[in-house]
């Protein structure tokens, strides 16, 4: 089935600095891939879709300055969070959509931590 | 029982009892309806999917029903196994180049 690789699944970062988190699609091509963002006991909340190729259209209220996303090839897409704050600290997901059938396969999920 | 806590409602149920766990979805346009499983520090796992064409769909010991007059949709598990506690999350798109929207969620707890 199809798999989507996201990594790193845990990263502690002082406040000020930047984190990259990468998706992969691993065996299907992605046009589209969408980040989300998951407080502790909360559900998970769309930050951005991303096309390739394209900009990323963000959702009202998620700092496109911030939360730098990037999509340069059909398997791969990488959300920056630049000047990392401790109110940054969240699980952040990602979740691709297979452009043969519209399904959406998730990542595993990346925990930051600003300290 | 049921009981809602700051953010999640926990959902508990005996082990061998029978699930449902309830979701209200917000767009009259959705067409499509999934639910997933979540586990903690994981990303969620697709459990069942359904169509607006459809008001049920069975899979393996779980049950989808949808209610578009109501904009409801349940998921029923079966003969509930320890091995289902874990946060379970309806989303809902319409079918397209859109994202999936996500539901609150219910905390499954099943007592041994």
């Amino acid at each position: 089935g199809a798999v989507v690789s996201q990594h790193p699944s845990r990263v502690i970062c002082k406040s000020g600095t930047s984190v990259k988190i990468e998706c992969r699609s691993l065996d299907f091509q992605a046009t589209t891939m969408f980040w989300y963002r998951q407080f502790p006991k909360q559900s998970l909340m769309l930050m951005a879709t991303s096309n390739e190729g394209s900009k990323a259209t963000y959702e009202q209220g998620v700092e496109k300055d911030k939360f730098l996303i990037n999509h340069a090839s059909l398997t791969l897409s990488t959300l920056t969070v630049t000047s990392a704050h401790p109110e940054d600290s969240s699980f952040y997901i990602c979740s691709a959509m297979d452009s043969g059938n519209y399904g959406y396969t998730f990542g595993s999920g990346t925990r930051l931590t600003v300290v | 029982g049921e009981s809602v806590g700051l953010h999640l409602p926990t959902l508990s149920v005996q082990e061998g009892d029978n699930s449902i766990i309830n979701c209200a979805y917000s767009n009259s346009a959705s067409d499509y309806f999934i639910w997933y499983k979540q586990e903690s520090g994981k990303g969620p796992q697709f459990i069942i999917d359904i169509r607006s064409n459809m008001d049920k769909r069975q899979g393996q010991r779980v049950t989808v029903l949808l209610n578009k007059t109501v904009k409801h949709l349940s998921l029923q598990i079966a003969a509930t196994q320890p091995g289902d506690s874990a946060v379970y999350f309806c989303a809902e798109t319409i079918t397209g180049n859109t994202p999936l929207v996500f539901g609150k969620g219910t905390r499954l707890s099943v007592i041994a």
